[in-house]
């Protein structure tokens, strides 16, 4: 069966922009989560939905935001970008009840 | 806050061998555990789960053990091979399950 996809792999912005990553978690999946990782920080939790509905968010600031919409296909959102978002974004869907995680490859985003 | 730590970032061992990292959690009452392995350009990989009911669980090469009177797990790699080579995480996640702590990670280097 498909894994996570998580579109684009790949993404350079610049300072003061604004960009949406897509993640299309396994048929039956209803719950998506989305991790950034940093060599520094290493994996922190950003948010998690369920049936279009945000259960839980990390400390990030408001410019991370996220939906996810019926087909349990989730984005997520970072307005005004800085430096230090450069990172590694995940995505990550779990089958109801199941608390571990089936992950994407992730969207590397690099912001100049 | 709710925190899980690693002993070591980085342990290298000789192919053959037997490879142990340790992970260590502070919330006692965690009742779910997981390690992950990830390999250079992908996401998180499930490797296998552990519930505080549990001393001891083990997979295919891999073992797992629990002390919850220290708050303490490891993860066992039995006749480590270079396809083991990898960073590995221990994560707990929250009651409910809307959010998973990661631990810093071990980077697992195999020697020929």
């Amino acid at each position: 069966k498909a894994g996570v996809t998580q579109t684009p792999r790949y993404l350079i912005k610049t300072r003061g922009q604004q960009v949406t990553l897509s993640c299309s978690p396994i048929s039956g999946h209803r719950s998506v989560s989305w991790y950034q990782q940093t060599p520094g920080q290493g994996l922190q939790f950003l948010f998690e939905y369920f049936s279009e509905t945000q259960r839980n968010k990390g400390n990030f600031p408001g410019r991370f935001s996220g939906r996810q919409f019926s087909n349990s296909r989730s984005e997520m959102n970072v307005s005004t970008l800085e430096l230090g978002d450069s990172a590694l974004y995940l995505c990550a869907s779990s089958f109801p009840g199941n608390y571990g995680y089936t992950f994407g490859s992730g969207t590397r985003l690099t912001v100049v | 806050g709710e925190s899980v730590g690693l002993h070591l970032p980085t342990l290298s061992v000789q192919e053959g061998d037997n490879s142990i990292i340790n992970c260590a959690y502070s919330n006692s009452a965690s009742d779910y555990f997981i390690w992950y392995k990830q390999e250079s350009g992908k996401g998180p990989q499930f490797i296998i789960d552990i519930r505080s009911n549990m001393d001891k669980r083990q997979g295919q090469r891999v073992t797992v053990l629990l002390n919850k009177t220290v708050k303490h797990l490891s993860l066992q790699i039995a006749a480590t091979q270079p396809g083991d080579s990898a960073v590995y995480f221990c994560a707990v996640p929250n009651t409910g399950g809307f959010k998973t702590i990661f631990g810093a990670g071990t980077r697992l280097f195999v020697k020929a």
